[in-house]
């Protein structure tokens, strides 16, 4: 099973270029999830997805934008980017209920310089 | 608000030796509890959970308990090994939309 997997590894961009993570599940989750890991801050929410068509902002949704047309996509889109973005950036999916977990990939760590 | 608080890492531990990391939160209603386990290069598996008060969860030799009485959910194994070196995040969802709240983090190193 692939479950989540995310592309590309690594990236560095230079400041203001612009650049889309992908994510993709094969466990028809509904729900999908990007968060961005700071060292020493855990995990914060950019953006979720309750399903194909309907998006929302989570906690740092400021410099990012998704789409979700499928269930299995749910790709992450810098428009600007900035130094501040510099992080590791986790997609997840679930089925969404409370007691149920939340299934990750691997990661991408991105730099901007 | 909804928030989590872990202690401080890393947790430097010998092999054999006794873990506790402490997880405290605060939520309301009766939040769902989860434990994941972050290794080197990879991305969050989850470790445990529990989804009511007294619920003992458990996998892998890992246990935590919720206790709402403390609003505490402790990680803890009896014999850590060297391959148990990892970040523990402790988290909580109750939104109903499964929107976790994680804690910081906590490092863990264990030592032949």
């Amino acid at each position: 099973n692939a479950g989540v997997t995310q592309t590309p590894k690594f990236r560095i961009l230079k400041i203001g270029q612009s650049m889309t993570l992908q994510c993709a599940q094969d466990m028809n989750h509904n729900y999908m999830y990007w968060y961005r890991q700071d060292p020493g801050m855990g995990l914060k929410l950019i953006y979720y997805s309750v399903g194909a068509g309907i998006t929302d902002k989570g906690e740092v949704p400021n410099g990012y934008n998704v789409s979700r047309s499928t269930t299995e996509d749910f790709p992450l889109r810098l428009e600007l980017a900035a130094p501040s973005q510099t992080s590791v950036y986790f997609c997840a999916s679930s089925w969404g209920q409370d007691n149920q977990p939340q299934h990750f990939g691997d990661g991408t760590r991105l730099s901007i310089l | 608000g909804n928030s989590v608080t872990q202690m401080e890492g890393p947790v430097t531990l010998s092999e054999e030796a006794f873990l506790t990391i402490n997880c405290t939160y605060t939520a309301t209603g009766y939040p769902s509890l989860f434990w994941y386990v972050q290794y080197p290069g990879e991305g969050l598996q989850l470790l445990l959970k529990a989804t009511k008060a007294d619920d003992k969860g458990s996998n892998k030799g890992f246990e935590a308990t919720y206790r709402k009485e403390t609003t505490s959910f402790h990680l803890e194994k009896g014999s850590v090994q060297v391959s148990d070196s990892a970040v523990y995040f402790c988290a909580l969802s109750n939104t109903g939309f499964q929107k976790l709240v994680f804690g910081t983090g906590t490092r863990l190193l264990v030592s032949p």
